[in-house]
């Protein structure tokens, strides 16, 4: 079965130190996949994407993400974090199967408090 | 584009009332989703229409919820009767899947429902 797994709860860093939110995945096939983010009583907002190409995806506000996929991995990444970054992120999947094109499946979230 | 347009934001009612609550997807999406959001069980998939026909509704708790998508611009989910442990934040997202398009979904606000 795919999933999506975000192996932490929470993540505290001080302003302008490097951040790093961790995402690993188990899928059969070419995985398709998300970073969104959820600030609070708000809906979720896409920051980046990764599909094919170049392993190093740039996407919203300054986040990369790096696919790796020997680890299985999409760890979401930012060089320097603001406070502004506080936030609910989630990490998504979807196989490049057409019939669930589209149905996502996301981890349980990471909170991210950044500390001025 | 005005986004995705969910009603109500917000909704309180007691046990054993009828909830529904209501979605605008973005006009052109092909695909449209509802999904729950709660501390505990993270978010979670509950149904899953497609050129307005549910494709999935592995996720829908039980009899007491329904949904429907009447046509591209406007879907319902609907608990008869609600009970307190239905009280969670519903998304609803749409997105453009088939041909070229990598299912990038985009939410509504939610509507946070308090069952009493």
């Amino acid at each position: 079965a795919q999933s999506v797994a975000q192996p932490e709860d929470q993540v505290n860093v001080a302003e302008g130190n490097p951040l790093t939110v961790k995402c690993t995945y188990s899928v059969s096939g070419n995985p398709y996949l998300f970073w969104y983010v959820q600030y609070p009583n708000r809906g979720l907002q896409f920051l980046l994407k990764y599909i094919t190409g170049d392993n190093l995806v740039k996407g919203s506000y300054g986040f990369e993400a790096e696919f790796n996929k020997s680890q299985t991995s999409f760890h979401l990444k930012k060089p320097s974090a603001l406070v502004s970054d506080s936030a609910l992120y989630f990490c998504a999947v979807i196989l490049d199967r057409g019939s669930t094109l589209g149905r996502l499946y996301f981890g349980r979230g990471t909170q991210l408090t950044v500390w001025p | 584009d005005a986004g995705v347009i969910q009603s109500p934001r917000h909704e309180v009612t007691e046990m054993g009332q009828e909830v529904t609550l209501r979605c605008k997807p973005i006009s052109g999406h092909n695909s449209l989703f509802w999904y729950r959001q709660t501390m505990m069980r993270g978010l979670e998939l509950l149904i899953y229409f497609n050129n307005n026909v549910p494709i999935d509704d592995s996720g829908m708790p039980e009899d007491r919820f329904s949904a429907k998508m009447p046509n591209a611009s406007f879907s319902t989910l609907k608990i008869q009767p609600s009970e307190p442990r239905d009280s969670a934040v519903y998304f609803c997202a749409s997105s453009l899947v088939g041909g070229t398009n990598t299912g990038e979904l985009f939410f509504g606000e939610g509507s946070r429902l308090t069952v009493l």
